[in-house]
């Protein structure tokens, strides 16, 4: 089974500076995706960054940059520049593989409160 | 605007009643999902479908039911059965299987949230 960690129940960062949020995972698959969700107070999931397990490059999308290491099982998200508008939980997530149910296994998430 | 629209936005049930809560995509997506929220916990996924006329259930299905009847429109009911309905639910849908040009991103409605009185 597919088991996403995020060990970070909460973050500080100040306004303007980079801040990483940690995720690992564990399959024995060898093609699988991997996801970044945001979600504000308002609940709605937001999509902010994918990464295949065969890309070779890290994914990176405007202040989002996926920091993937392959062998460590790990795919953690850098914010640049932090805006307040970034306080919010974020979600890691794996994608199951395409024998299977196609859904998203999502971790437990990290709330990241931005400070002025 | 496409995307999906999920109802009511809010939501209070007494004990013993069933309700069920609406999703509707106009997204053209064949996969459906419900998911569950705890407070401060990821989601966990409940029902999927993957195509009209089908579905499956998820890592928490006791409790709760479906149907897909329409490529559009995938109802989740709450029924009575649901030791501890209190919850945000958030629908989802995405692109075919076997499609390989995407990465299988999840597409998420604005989510509703039940209260068990």
């Amino acid at each position: 089974a597919q088991k996403i960690t995020q060990t970070q129940p909460g973050m500080f960062v100040q306004e303007k500076e980079a801040v990483t949020l940690d995720c690992t995972y564990d399959t024995s698959d060898q093609s699988y995706g991997l996801f970044w969700y945001k979600q504000p107070s308002s609940g709605e999931m937001i999509f902010l960054i994918y990464q295949g397990s065969y890309d070779e490059q890290n994914a990176t999308e405007g202040r989002y940059s996926l920091n993937f290491q392959k062998a460590r099982k790990s795919a953690n998200l850098v914010i640049s520049a932090s805006q307040l508008g970034d306080s919010a939980m974020y979600f890691c997530a794996m994608r199951e593989p395409y024998t299977g149910r196609r859904a998203l296994t999502f971790g437990s998430g990290t709330r990241l409160q931005v400070q002025p | 605007d496409g995307g999906i629209t999920q109802s009511p936005k809010y939501l209070f049930r007494k004990e013993g009643q069933n309700v069920t809560l609406s999703c509707e995509q106009n997204l053209n997506h064949d996969a459906m999902y419900w998911y569950r929220q705890d407070p401060g916990q990821g989601l966990r996924l409940i029902y999927y479908s993957q195509i009209v006329n089908d579905f499956q259930k998820g890592d928490i299905a006791e409790g709760y039911s479906v149907s897909r009847e329409k490529k559009e429109s995938f109802p989740l009911t709450v029924t009575s059965a649901q030791k501890n309905p209190t919850a945000f639910y958030l629908c989802a849908s995405s692109t075919a299987l076997g499609s390989t040009t995407n990465t299988g991103e999840l597409f998420f409605g604005e989510g509703s949230r039940l209260t068990v009185l």
